[in-house]
């Protein structure tokens, strides 16, 4: 069964720090993985990941995967209050039509 | 704003009761899904449609749920016979059709419906 573990589940650091969010995962046949960002409301699309050693940056985010070890890690340099969320990540696999989420990791950044 | 949208935002109904919610896809998108999310948890799929046809239904999705998509266009998810155990959110995403071969593309959520059984 498909598999998706997110650490640690929740994490409070200062404003200005840098923290790294983990994603291991099991899937069969794997087409992609994407990270969310989620407030109260909708999961916020990040990033989409396809490819091994390949960073994806967008602003103070970047993220990677390793297709050989099975993870993903999401960075976010600089932290600020508005980075406080749950952060969700979802694999893809091929033939399948749907995601599969963790549970997240919830971040709180205090001023 | 995703451009998704979902029609009520939260919605409490006593347990036995009937709710539908909707949702309205990115206007180009032909891929629609529905999730439901609870507390502490990630979202957990329910089904899916391109355009109208629903091709895929997660074992999650009992008897009491159906889903439609009549004109390819909008959505709604009916629960009958309500039970306290239905309290979550429920999400509708939306995204083009993969082709086969290429990269795939990402889903776009909706608000989301917040239901309340009591």
């Amino acid at each position: 069964e498909d598999k998706v573990v997110q650490s640690p589940l929740s994490l409070v650091v200062h404003e200005g720090d840098t923290v790294t969010l983990n994603c291991s995962y099991e899937v069969t046949n794997f087409r992609s993985l994407l990270w969310y960002k989620q407030e109260k409301k909708a999961p916020t699309f990040l990033f989409m990941l396809t490819s091994s050693g390949i960073e994806k940056k967008s602003g103070r985010l970047s993220s990677i995967l390793d297709k050989k070890e099975l993870f993903s890690i999401l960075n976010i340099t600089a932290t600020q209050t508005g980075d406080s969320a749950i952060y969700l990540c979802a694999v893809e696999a091929r033939g399948a039509n749907n995601l599969f989420f963790g549970t997240g990791t919830r971040l709180t950044v205090i001023p | 704003d995703t451009g998704v949208s979902q029609d009520p935002r939260h919605k409490i109904t006593k347990r036995g009761q009937n709710v539908t919610f909707r949702c309205d896809p990115i206007s180009e998108h032909n891929r629609l899904y529905w999730y439901r999310q609870t507390l502490g948890q990630g979202p957990e799929f329910l089904t899916y449609f391109q355009n109208e046809a629903q091709l895929e239904k997660s074992r999650l999705l009992s008897d009491r749920f159906s889903a439609e998509r009549p004109k390819g266009s909008f959505s709604t998810l009916e629960i009958q016979r309500t039970e306290q155990g239905d309290s979550a959110m429920y999400l509708c995403a939306s995204s083009l059709a993969q082709v086969q071969g290429l990269t795939p593309y990402e889903q776009y959520f909706g608000p989301g419906t917040r239901l309340t059984v009591t």
